[in-house]
Formats: C-alpha cells, sequence, structure tokens
C-alpha cells in the first residue's frame, strides 16, 4: 500500500501551545499535501510542499519534507480552539490519484 | 465561486432503493473525484473524471454508478447498496488531474 502514516494518531494540548503532527510516505513523490477535516465535514487543502522544497511557511503552518527520510511534519503554532480537527497528509501515488495518511485527531483545550 | 457542492447532506435509504448524490463546481475544474469515507478513517479514492470521461474507477462494485453529464457536474447513483456503504462521500474537483483537489462538504449516507 501507497498509504503513509501519521503520528500521533490523537494529540490534546492546551490553546497556545504548538502542534505537531508527522506523515511518512512509501514511494516517492512530486509533492505532499496537508489537509484538514471538522467533525464529518469536507476536506479543506492547507498547504502543498514540492519535493524539491524543505520547508514552507503558511500563518500560523510551518511544514517541512525530508525526502531522505520520506517524512513531514506539520507544526501549529499558537494553537486556537478552532484548530480542532483531524490533519491528513497527504502524497500523489500516481497522476491522477491522491493517498491520505491515517490522519492526526487534534483536540485543542481552552 | 470558489467551492465544491454537494446534494443532499444527508440521505437515509433502504437496501432496496435507487438514489443519487449530486456534485457540483463551477471553478472551470476539468476533474471531479468520488471518495468514500468511513469513521475514524482517511478518505478512499472511488473514481476519478478528467474532462469529462471516466478515467479511474478502484474496483468499486458496480451497485456504484459515476455520471458526468457535463464539466461541472458529477453524480453518484446508487442502487441496491448494504448497510457497509454508509459512509461519508466526498466529491473533489481539481483544475487538472494532477492539480490540487478542493473537496465538498459531502454526503452523509445511512443504508438501513
Amino acid at each position: 500500500s501507497q498509504q503513509g502514516e501519521e503520528d500521533p494518531q490523537a494529540l490534546s494540548i492546551q490553546e497556545g501551545e504548538n502542534a505537531t503532527m508527522n506523515c511518512s510516505y512509501k514511494t516517492s513523490i512530486n509533492n505532499l499535501q496537508w489537509y484538514r477535516q471538522n467533525s464529518g465535514r469536507g476536506l479543506v487543502h492547507l498547504i502543498l510542499i514540492r519535493s524539491n522544497e524543505r520547508e514552507k511557511h503558511s500563518g500560523r503552518l510551518r511544514v517541512t519534507l525530508d525526502t531522505s527520510k520520506k517524512s513531514s511534519s506539520l507544526l501549529i503554532t499558537a494553537s486556537r480552539a478552532a484548530d480542532t480537527a483531524s490533519y491528513f497528509c497527504t502524497s500523489r501515488g500516481g497522476a491522477q490519484k491522491l493517498v491520505f495518511g491515517q490522519g492526526t485527531r487534534l483536540t485543542i483545550n481552552p | 465561486d470558489t467551492e465544491v457542492t454537494q446534494t443532499p447532506k444527508h440521505l437515509v435509504m433502504g437496501m432496496t432503493n435507487k438514489k443519487s448524490l449530486k456534485c457540483e463546481q463551477h471553478m472551470g475544474h476539468r476533474a471531479m473525484y468520488w471518495y468514500k469515507q468511513k469513521a475514524k478513517k482517511p478518505p478512499e479514492l472511488m473514481f476519478v473524471y478528467s474532462y469529462e470521461k471516466l478515467s479511474i474507477n478502484e474496483s468499486v462494485p458496480s451497485r456504484f454508478s459515476p455520471e458526468c453529464p457535463n464539466s461541472s457536474l458529477l453524480n453518484l447513483h446508487l442502487h441496491a447498496l448494504q448497510p457497509e456503504d454508509s459512509a461519508l462521500y466526498l466529491c473533489a474537483s481539481s483544475r487538472g488531474p494532477q492539480e490540487t483537489q478542493y473537496f465538498g462538504p459531502g454526503t452523509r449516507l445511512l443504508v438501513l
């Protein structure tokens, strides 16, 4: 299977703290993307990092990519209650297929 | 218009019913996708339409039948479903087959 693994499966932190989620994948990629999914709803695209990039920022999000280790991390700084959601990394398994990791369920406690 | 819409939001159907899920986008995207998502699991790809032609069918049972009437619309026809088909069905679209996918809010399906 090309599906990656995400770590941790669940993360619970206090509001204001930073949250870090990790993702590993199995095959070579052109890019890796992170999505957020609020409870039982559609996925929102957060950020895309290309295979020739090592780090990318978007607002409070920081994504790193290590192609030698086939891994990526997503850091959310200064977390807010609204960040409570599931976070998925996706890698492209072929021209048209996104392969999703298992996801990290993030809970931000007030 | 920068969103993907899906109707209905919720659907309850019996195993002998025939129903359809609808997905629409007006972003000029030429690739559209159906995913199935079970609780606490990642989405799983079912079908891909590229330029209104079915390009990927992930060995989905024939009780699910996709249709792409035009570049803005994607339907999923359901017939003789099983209770294990109960899930969140997500539609997505992208500018091209390798571009970022944008997801609709999903249809939550319950098969009794």
